[in-house]
């Protein structure tokens, strides 16, 4: 079963703290990880990509993947209310067909001015 | 650069009738193509996929069905639409970079079945 596992949320953050947002996935051998921003009643936006386990930093961005632990992560600093969205977490699975994605059902992310 | 075109933007539609949605990159040659459905509540899921025209690959059986007549163009249609239907229908495309890059996704289609 090809899982990607989001805790639905709301996480609430203050303006200008630090929002860490958290997924696992089911197959340890996966190889590519993805995070996406869906503005409500929009579709999804490409945040990230990350192949290698560590830390990929994109300016207030950091997406960190530890295959190990089948884990990857969203950090984002100096949150704005402008990233109060909700934030899919997307695998492609070892094996996978084509390369379909499979999306967690996504955490909502509420930053308060 | 590459762009994605997805009509109608909302429908609105009464249990039985015919569905169509259609789907236009530009931009790019031979991309793949694939349509999501995101229910109510629900994750985004894979429905259908495209490797080149006439190519459809179905993930999930039930009353749709996908047709790419041009390479760069993707239909979702149906011929009796369910209540069950109704969500957020999503156009994808990937390009030349390989089957491990990241979906880029049209504007959807807000679909309600009545």
């Amino acid at each position: 079963q090809k899982e990607v596992e989001q805790n639905s949320g709301p996480l609430s953050v203050p303006e200008g703290a630090i929002a860490s947002l958290n997924c696992t996935y089911s197959d340890r051998g996966s190889q590519s990880f993805f995070w996406y921003r869906q503005y409500s009643g929009k579709s999804p936006e490409l945040i990230m990509s990350i192949y290698s386990n560590g830390d990929k930093e994109d300016g207030r961005f950091t997406a960190q993947l530890n295959k190990a632990s089948q884990y990857v992560s969203l950090l984002i600093r100096d949150s704005q209310p402008s990233d109060s969205a909700t934030y899919l977490c997307a695998v492609i699975f070892n094996g996978g067909s084509q390369g379909n994605l499979i999306f967690g059902k996504g955490t909502k992310l509420s930053v308060k001015p | 650069s590459q762009t994605i075109h997805q009509w109608p933007a909302t429908l609105v539609q009464p249990v039985g009738s015919p569905l169509s949605l259609e789907c236009t990159v530009e931009g790019t040659s031979n991309p793949n193509l694939y349509w999501y459905r995101q229910a109510a509540g629900r994750g985004l899921q894979l429905l259908f996929y495209s490797v080149g025209i006439g190519q459809i690959s179905s993930e999930v059986p039930q009353n749709l069905s996908a047709s790419r007549p041009q390479d760069r163009q993707f239909i979702l249609s149906s011929k009796k639409l369910l209540l069950s239907d109704s969500g957020f229908y999503l156009c994808a495309w990937r390009g030349a970079a390989g089957i491990n890059s990241p979906l880029h996704f049209g504007n959807g289609t807000r679909l309600t079945v009545t």
